[in-house]
């Protein structure tokens, strides 16, 4: 199975804040690669796939990068309806993983 | 619009059965993959089962190999997890999602709201 390790997995930051998350696979995925946002209560909503296309709709602050095994997801200036919990999913091979999760929360 | 709706979740007991259904509208559900994917309170996102298009493969995550089963009518735009010998660690909510046949890459871009399944005595 292929494991996908997140980190951090908790970050404090404030509105106007660079971010970074990183997502690493026990063995190579490709591009196979995607990421979620999760509000408390809610379905997860995609926002990057292929590790680096983003989904139609999200704000272009969101971006995504790497191939392989490393990967990250950046949201250029947090604002506030972007304090959520993220998560990477890989869909190269079954089973499908997800990373444990990485809550942003506001400084 | 694209919809997926969950339903038959509830309160069991250890050990009982449970049948949970997806009802999706909007798109055409032949071409996709679906998914069922599954959240325990205060956890991560667990993928739990998977079936092709037409049915003909189907794919289970090894905590529900052989408990749980999933299926889909494409004539009626349903798809289904029957979850036999419950366990009480598989309370949690649950969702459908959806995969465009050969786009995996894409990941999940639509998914239903959850329904909520709890195993307790």
């Amino acid at each position: 199975d292929i494991q996908l390790t997140q980190s951090p997995s908790f970050l404090s930051a404030s509105v106007g804040d660079r971010v970074t998350i990183t997502c690493r696979a026990s063995q190579g995925i490709s591009s196979y690669l995607v990421w979620y946002q999760q509000k408390p209560g809610k379905a997860p909503k995609l926002l990057i796939y292929a590790a680096s296309t983003l989904q139609s709709g999200v704000p272009s602050r969101f971006s995504g990068s790497g191939s392989g095994t490393e990967f990250t997801l950046t949201i250029s200036s947090l604002q506030p309806e972007d304090f959520a919990t993220y998560y990477c999913q890989q869909l190269n091979s079954y089973p499908l993983t997800f990373g444990g999760g990485t809550k942003v929360e506001i400084k | 619009q694209v919809q997926l709706v969950e339903s038959g979740g509830g309160v069991v007991q250890p050990g009982r059965s449970l049948r949970l259904s997806c009802a999706v509208s909007g798109f055409t559900f032949s071409g996709y993959t679906m998914y069922w994917v599954r959240q325990a309170p205060g956890k991560g996102l667990g993928w739990v089962a998977g079936i092709s298009y037409e049915g003909s493969n189907k794919y289970y995550a090894e905590s529900v190999e052989g408990r749980f089963a999933i299926s889909r009518d494409n004539s009626k735009n349903m798809l289904y997890l029957q979850m036999n010998s419950l366990r009480v660690e598989d309370t949690a909510v649950y969702y459908c999602a959806r995969v465009e046949v050969g786009y995996s890459s894409r990941g999940m871009d639509v998914w239903g709201q959850g329904t909520t399944v709890t195993v307790s005595s």
